[in-house]
């Protein structure tokens, strides 16, 4: 049972590359979501999506771009790197009732230089 | 706005000692509440959760939180903390209204002295 699936693991990125985060769950989830996590300010979410096709923005969506062509995978795309964006990301991933609670992947570690 | 609070960052105990950690929550509506742990190197997982009913939630491990809807609050407690319980603590909400998003505190680092 596979759960949430993250890769890459770790990534380090030069100023200006772009780049994609994968995030994949086989628990036949509507809600995904994309945080990123930074030292004293906790888990902030950057996008979310209600199902495959609908998108909307978190509180940190700028320089972040996501598509939800299924309902499996929710890619998270990095346009052009900034340091500002060095940080960990983590994928989740929960089911469509009120009554449940997010499922996370491991995390990428991404660094910017 | 929607908002979830933790206001102890760092918490340093010894092994033994009682733990509660604070979280304070800014929703509107019926609100559903989590905590959840994230040792070294490792991602999140879930703690407790709380929906309705008892407000009095026991989860993995000994932990336990306590919903008091008057304070706004849903701290975590455990009686005797061991050194296994080193991790970060993460306090979260979300609403019937946006049940589609969970808003999560700032994290309290829980430091255990052996």
């Amino acid at each position: 049972n596979a759960g949430v699936t993250q890769t890459p693991k770790f990534q380090v990125l030069k100023t200006g590359q772009s780049m994609t985060l994968q995030c994949a769950q086989d628990m036949n989830h509507e809600y995904m979501s994309w945080y990123r996590q930074d030292p004293g300010m906790g888990l902030r979410l950057i996008h979310y999506s209600v199902g495959a096709g609908i998108t909307d923005q978190g509180e940190v969506p700028n320089g972040y771009n996501v598509s939800r062509s299924t309902t499996e995978d929710f890619p998270l795309r990095l346009l052009s790197a900034a340091p500002s964006q060095t940080s960990v990301y983590f994928c989740a991933s929960r089911g469509d009732s009120k009554n449940t609670e997010a499922f996370f992947g491991q995390g990428t570690r991404l660094t910017v230089v | 706005a929607q908002s979830v609070s933790q206001h102890n960052h760092h918490v340093i105990l010894s092994e033994a000692a009682s733990l509660e950690l604070g979280c304070n929550y800014s929703y509107g509506g019926t609100v559903n509440l989590f905590w959840y742990v994230q040792y070294p190197g490792q991602h999140l997982q879930l703690l407790l959760k709380y929906f309705s009913g008892d407000p009095l939630v026991k989860g993995i491990k000994g932990f336990e939180a306590e919903f008091i809807k008057s304070k706004f609050s849903f701290n975590l407690r455990k009686p005797s903390v061991q050194w296994s319980d080193t991790a970060e603590y993460f306090c979260a909400a979300t609403g019937y209204s946006s049940a589609s998003k969970i808003i999560f505190g700032s994290g309290t680092r829980l430091s255990i002295r052996p």
